[in-house]
């Protein structure tokens, strides 16, 4: 079965940082490009960014290029973002998810997310 | 990096047909395949239904049906029933290797 856990969410400081992981098991994970999308409260769905396979790929939503970086380890099936110069903006659930290539690159499992509050 | 247009809300009775509409450009909806339609039950992680404009993951109703037509995908829900009750988003891959979501679209059952 694949699992997709997110962690490492919490309350944060404006301008402070925060390094969300996401545990994947049931696939292998070694052959999917990640991505990390986030929800803010009431909200849609935002894409964040992505990472191929081995990580020599990356791609970012404008919004957080230069203070964001996504990051994997295929070793331990983990997936990372590295947030940085946070903002009240950035506020959201945060999911991992693997992006399908086969399924015309959507997204087919999800995490349950893992929250990020950013405030004073 | 706009967010693809959906309307914010729908509706329609148990039995019935509603279609959303997700509107992009050339250089996203228009220009390629690679859109896709996600369910998300209020405090759960969306749900993937449709992906490259029409097809259907294994366990997806066949209720679920999805289109394009120029810049403008479609998602159409035949047979409403009250568990399709949810929010719903398009998505589509752009000219700059990203991708972008629509606005989402709060379906309600009558």
């Amino acid at each position: 079965e694949v699992q997709l856990v997110e962690s490492g969410g919490g309350l944060v400081q404006p301008g402070g940082s925060l390094r969300l992981s996401c545990a994947a098991s049931g696939f292998t994970f070694s052959s999917h490009w990640m991505t990390w999308v986030r929800q803010a409260p009431g909200k849609g769905l935002e894409w964040v960014a992505n990472i191929k396979q081995d990580g020599s790929e990356e791609y970012y939503v404008d919004s957080v290029k230069g203070r964001f970086t996504i990051s994997r380890d295929n070793a331990k099936n983990s997936l990372y973002l590295q947030m940085n110069s946070l903002r009240a903006e950035d506020t959201a659930v945060y999911y991992c998810a693997i992006l399908r290539g086969s399924y015309g690159w959507s997204l087919d499992y999800w995490g349950q997310g893992t929250v990020v509050t950013v405030s004073s | 990096q706009s967010a693809l247009t959906q309307p914010a809300s729908v509706s329609g009775s148990p039995g019935q047909s509603i279609t959303i509409s997700c509107t992009g450009t050339s250089s996203d909806v228009g220009g390629y395949n690679y859109v896709s339609w996600y369910q998300q039950h209020p405090g759960r992680a969306p749900k993937l239904m449709i992906y490259e404009v029409s097809n259907r993951p294994s366990g997806v109703p066949d209720r679920f049906s999805g289109s394009k037509s120029g810049s403008t995908a479609s998602l159409t829900i035949s047979g409403l029933q009250a568990e399709d009750e949810a929010d719903y988003y398009c998505s589509s891959y752009t000219s700059s290797s990203t991708w972008v979501f629509g606005g989402g679209t709060k379906l309600t059952v009558l």
